[in-house]
């Protein structure tokens, strides 16, 4: 069974420009959920997708958007990019059954100049 | 707001001793409670899981326990490995739904 994909691996972007970033879930997954890792920090909640729908949001300006396709699979977009974006910005996905963690993916690392 | 976090930043251990990794949290209502490993380069990795209806769990040289009188959380690794140095996070669950909150990370590092 594949893991949770997310690509690109690496993305440079320069400032004011928007990045977008990608992410499949495993497969049966419908949660799709997007964190950011800034370096040497913790994971910070971004956004939480589920059956097409965003379920929850976390206290990140509204630049920071996202969707979750038909099949799952979900997309987060950075607009206005600043120098502070630059971070991994990991996806992962679960299950509705309550009691399971999530599986996380690699990551992306955004690095913005 | 409420928020999991942890009373070490960095922990050294000695090749095969035993380390303990510790984590408070505030949320009495939380009611489900994950480790995760995270090495260089990677996404964090499932550890192990544990309800708040029990107060400990073991794995594979992994052991959770719970202390919801005084809402602390700690992972025990057994005769720990250089394979094992890794950041932990402890992450909690509260109210509807499955979105989970993270503490900031214990660095563990295992000399040889």
């Amino acid at each position: 069974e594949a893991g949770v994909t997310q690509s690109p691996t690496h993305l440079i972007k320069t400032r004011g420009q928007q990045a977008t970033l990608r992410c499949s879930p495993i497969s049966g997954h419908t949660s799709v959920y997007w964190y950011q890792q800034a370096l040497g920090l913790g994971l910070q909640f971004l956004l939480w997708y589920d059956e097409g729908e965003e379920r929850n949001r976390g206290n990140f300006p509204p630049r920071f958007s996202g969707r979750q396709f038909p099949n799952y699979s979900s997309e987060l977009n950075v607009n206005a990019l600043e120098l502070e974006d630059s971070a991994l910005y990991l996806c992962a996905s679960s299950s509705r059954d309550r009691g399971y963690g999530y599986t996380f993916g690699s990551g992306t690392r955004l690095t913005v100049v | 707001g409420e928020s999991v976090g942890l009373h070490l930043p960095t922990l050294s251990v000695q090749e095969g001793d035993n380390s303990i990794i510790n984590c408070a949290y505030s949320n009495s209502a939380s009611d489900y409670f994950i480790w995760y490993k995270q090495e260089s380069g990677k996404g964090p990795q499932f550890i192990i899981d544990i309800r708040s209806n029990m107060d400990k769990r073991q794995g594979q040289r992994v052991t959770v326990l719970l202390n919801k009188t005084v809402k602390h959380l700690s992972l025990q690794i057994a005769a720990t490995q250089p394979g094992d140095s890794a950041v932990y996070f402890c992450a909690e669950r509260t109210g509807g739904g499955n979105k989970l909150t993270f503490g900031t990370g214990t660095q563990l590092k295992v000399e040889l």
